[in-house]
């Protein structure tokens, strides 16, 4: 079945510094891949999207571009603010099949950022 | 401008006592979703429904039931809650074509 891996966190970083959060996946067909949000007690937010091999999606300074020959969408911005703070998920949708509805997540990388 | 609306947020419930969690859309979306997040677990899906009157398990699906009698309401019960019930249980609807919109979840404490 499909499955994602990301980094294991907790990740701490000073402000300004450059972030890389990987995720590398397994599916079947051409999925569609995401990047969440969850920032402390609310719930998840869409934070970019891509749903085709090369696609770059980006937002807020972030991106992630669709690697299919790695199997790869790891998230990275060249300097981290305070407000970034948050847990972050990779995802997937299959892009065929009974549960082409269905996302399924990675374990979540917690990130915290210091002044 | 709603969303995914879920209530209750908070609830203390006792081993073996039930309730039922409510979720709304307004967004008029086909697909709703019932996962729970667990520390180190990520969010695993309950269940899940792809249309009114319709629903199917998910990954973790024992000691919880659901219902769609409306496309807009998706209700997850608990019949005799257990202390591993305790978790955050997040709501989250869909289109097709859409992503995955989140409600804030339910924070559920069985003692």
């Amino acid at each position: 079945g499909d499955s994602v891996t990301q980094m294991e966190g907790p990740v701490t970083l000073s402000e300004e510094a450059f972030l890389t959060i990987n995720c590398t996946y397994t599916a079947t067909g051409y999925p569609s891949l995401f990047w969440y949000v969850q920032y402390p007690g609310e719930g998840l937010q869409l934070l970019l999207k891509a749903t085709k091999a090369d696609d770059k999606g980006s937002n807020k300074g972030f991106e992630a571009t669709y690697r299919k020959e790695t199997t790869s969408f790891h998230l990275e911005k060249g300097s981290v603010q305070v407000s970034d703070s948050a847990v972050y998920f990779c995802a997937l949708k299959s892009g065929s099949g009974a549960g082409s509805y269905q996302l399924t997540f990675g374990k979540g990388t917690k990130l915290s950022v210091i002044p | 401008n709603a969303g995914v609306t879920q209530t209750p947020k908070f609830r203390v419930l006792k081993t073996g006592q039930s309730m039922t969690l409510l979720c709304a859309q307004d967004m008029n979306h086909e697909y709703m979703y019932w996962y729970r997040q667990d520390p180190g677990m990520g969010l695993r899906l309950i269940h899940y429904s792809v249309g009114e009157g319709t629903t199917a398990k998910g990954e973790v699906p024992d000691g919880y039931n659901v219902s769609r009698l409306k496309k807009q309401n998706f209700l997850l019960g608990l019949e005799s809650a257990a202390p591993s019930q305790t978790s955050v249980y997040f709501c989250a609807s869909s289109s097709p074509s859409s992503e995955a919109f989140f409600g804030q979840g339910t924070r559920l404490t069985v003692v």
